[in-house]
Formats: structure tokens, C-alpha cells, sequence
């Protein structure tokens, strides 16, 4: 039972560079989700995914950019890192339908901690 | 716009003792409610929800959760703690309808559990 992965787990990297987060799940759920968690925000959410080729914006999607070309994986893109992107990222999937009416919960990755010097 | 509030950014309680952690939310309509914990380096793990009927929620662990639609509330219980209890403990809501997708979290309550 793989559940959800995300790779790197940590990573170190200069403004400016793109820098791209990993995420994959085996359970063929049809949502995913995006968020940062830093201290005092707990966690905000950055994109999210309906299905493969459907995404759409989170509460702070500046400076990211996301595809998702299969369902399995959601892949998270910073495209020129600044140090205010330094945080810990968590990957999330759900099986909800409709998440007009979704009170299923969401299944998270264990976090890519990503530095940005 | 949603919005949760965990007021105590840590909580500290003996081993045996109960504890509560407290969750206060604004949501237009009526909301769905969840409990998520986190270990060190680890991701949310769900522990519980709310959607509809009894006030009283049972969920993993042993925790529970109280609903109180007057108070706009949804705190987290467990009868005896656990030293294993210690974690990062986050309360989320959602609007039931008209809210859209976002499952809106609060900023975290940190749970210590002493012997």
C-alpha cells in the first residue's frame, strides 16, 4: 500500500532556479491537491486537480505552476525560486466525485522540505 | 469567506488526564468539519469528521470530537492521554455547499502529552 509519495523529500536550492516537486499516489483517487505549511498559516493551499488535463488555482498560486497529464501524478513547479517559497510542501489526494459537495477526507505525502537560499 | 480558529498554539496535559484541543469556525451554511494530525517529518493523517447528525464524533485513537452548531465550535477530546498522543493536531472546515472545493485550515495546536 504505497499510498501517496513525494520526492525529493528535502531540497536546497538558489533564487531564481526552477525547482520541480514530485507527487504520486497508487490509489487512482481523481483529486489532488497542493499546500504549503509554514509556521503561523498552517496550511494553504496552492493548486489542485479535478483529473488528468483540469487544474485549477489554490489561495496562493503565484509563482507556481502545476500539470497534471496523468492521474497518478502532480507534479509542482516553482519556475524561479524566491526565498519566500521556502516551506514544506505537502501533496494530497481525494476520491470525491464532486468536490462541490466533498466531505471526503484528503490523504497526504509526507512533505517535500524545500530551502531556497 | 471560511475561516478556522485553534486558539491555543500548545497544549500540555499530564499522561491519563483528559484533553481537549479547541476549534472554533466560521463557514457560511452549514460546514463539514475535520480533524488532522501530524507527527514530525510526516504528513496530515485524518482523524476524524463531521458532516451530519450526532454532535458527538468518534474517530481514530480513541479521539473524538464535539460539534456545537451554537457555538460555532468543533473541539477535539480523548478521555485519557497518551504520551503517543504528542503531535501537531490541525482542524479544517468546509462549507457544505456554496463554499466550492477549498478545505480551509487552522494554524495548528501543538499537543504535549507529559508522564
Amino acid at each position: 500500500d504505497a499510498g501517496i509519495t513525494q520526492s525529493p523529500r528535502y531540497k536546497i536550492t538558489e533564487t531564481g532556479r526552477q525547482v520541480t516537486l514530485m507527487c504520486h499516489q497508487t490509489w487512482s483517487h481523481s483529486y489532488m491537491f497542493w499546500y504549503r505549511q509554514d509556521l503561523g498559516h498552517g496550511l494553504r493551499l496552492i493548486y489542485y486537480s479535478a483529473a488528468a488535463d483540469i487544474t485549477d488555482k489554490g489561495e496562493v498560486p503565484d509563482g507556481y505552476v502545476v500539470s497534471r497529464s496523468k492521474t497518478e501524478n502532480f507534479p509542482l513547479t516553482l519556475e524561479s525560486a524566491t526565498r519566500s517559497q521556502t516551506s514544506v510542501y505537502f501533496c494530497a489526494s481525494s476520491e470525491e466525485t464532486d468536490m462541490r459537495y466533498s466531505n471526503q477526507p484528503q490523504h497526504f505525502g509526507d512533505g517535500t522540505r524545500l530551502s531556497i537560499l | 469567506a471560511q475561516s478556522v480558529a485553534q486558539p491555543e498554539d500548545q497544549v500540555n496535559v499530564a499522561e491519563g488526564n483528559p484533553l481537549t484541543v479547541k476549534c472554533t469556525y466560521s463557514v457560511s451554511g452549514n460546514p463539514y468539519l475535520f480533524w488532522y494530525v501530524q507527527y514530525p517529518n510526516r504528513g496530515l493523517q485524518f482523524l476524524l469528521k463531521y458532516i451530519t447528525g450526532d454532535n458527538l464524533v468518534k474517530g481514530s485513537y480513541g479521539f473524538e470530537a464535539e460539534f456545537n452548531k451554537s457555538q460555532t465550535s468543533f473541539h477535539l477530546k480523548k478521555p485519557s492521554a497518551l504520551v503517543s498522543d504528542s503531535a501537531l493536531y490541525f482542524c479544517a472546515v468546509r462549507a457544505r455547499t456554496g463554499g466550492g472545493n477549498k478545505l480551509t485550515f487552522g494554524t495548528g495546536t501543538q499537543l504535549k502529552v507529559e508522564l
